[in-house]
């Protein structure tokens, strides 16, 4: 079964600080997704970046950027030079292809709770 | 633009009611997700559905049951509501095949109490 692991609960910085929030997956599959997904004080979710299992380059947008290593099961979400807009909760989440051609849902970590004080 | 509307956006319920949440997307995405999200916790796969008239169960569906008669549309019930069930919910919708790597897209959450 799949499994997603956020080990920081909860981060707090200074703002202008970088900050690199770290996920570790599990799965049996070869072909999957990982997402990110900020969840701000007012409670909707909002999806950042999603990738697939045959693509690790690295990507940037901004002041994000991720770090996709299969050898390590990881992908870790940097903030660069951030910004009291950034306090949220981010979830990594992992989806598995299925033989019906789509996901059956999400698997979510437990969430890091980033604080960026002024 | 709606997207995934989720009504309502509150609930009181008292222990052994019942009620359903309503969830419609326009996308005319196939698929389709109840999620749970309790206190300081990831999501959990409450049922999901690949297309009209299917639906599956996902990591925790007990004490709910859905349906899918339309595309648009995707309910969730509680038949009898217990303080167990008090979270927020989010119904969520997807690109079915290779564009599900798109990602999901979320409503704005119920959030449910049962007293």
């Amino acid at each position: 079964a799949q499994k997603v692991t956020q080990a920081q609960t909860e981060i707090s910085v200074v703002e202008k600080e970088d900050v690199t929030l770290d996920c570790v997956y599990e799965t049996r599959d070869t072909t999957y997704y990982l997402f990110w997904y900020k969840q701000p004080p007012s409670g909707e979710l909002v999806f950042l970046i999603r990738r697939n299992s045959f693509d690790e380059q690295n990507e940037i947008s901004g002041r994000y950027s991720w770090n996709f290593q299969k050898s390590t099961s990881s992908f870790n979400f940097t903030i660069t030079a951030s910004q009291v807009v950034d306090s949220a909760v981010y979830f990594c989440a992992l989806s598995e292809t299925k033989a019906r051609g789509g996901a059956d849902g999400l698997t979510f970590g437990k969430g890091t709770h980033l604080i960026i004080q002024p | 633009n709606a997207g995934v509307t989720q009504t309502p956006k509150f609930r009181i319920l008292k222990i052994g009611q019942s009620m359903t949440l309503q969830c419609t997307q326009d996308m005319n995405h196939n698929y389709m997700y109840w999620y749970r999200q309790d206190p300081g916790m990831g999501l959990k796969l409450i049922y999901y559905s690949v297309g009209a008239g299917i639906t599956d169960k996902g990591e925790v569906p007990n004490g709910y049951n859905v349906s899918r008669s339309t595309t648009e549309d995707f309910p969730l019930r509680l038949e009898l509501a217990a303080p167990s069930q008090t979270s927020v919910y989010f119904c969520a919708s997807s690109y079915s095949g290779i564009r599900v790597e798109m990602g999901a897209f979320f409503g704005q959450g119920t959030r449910l109490t049962v007293v």
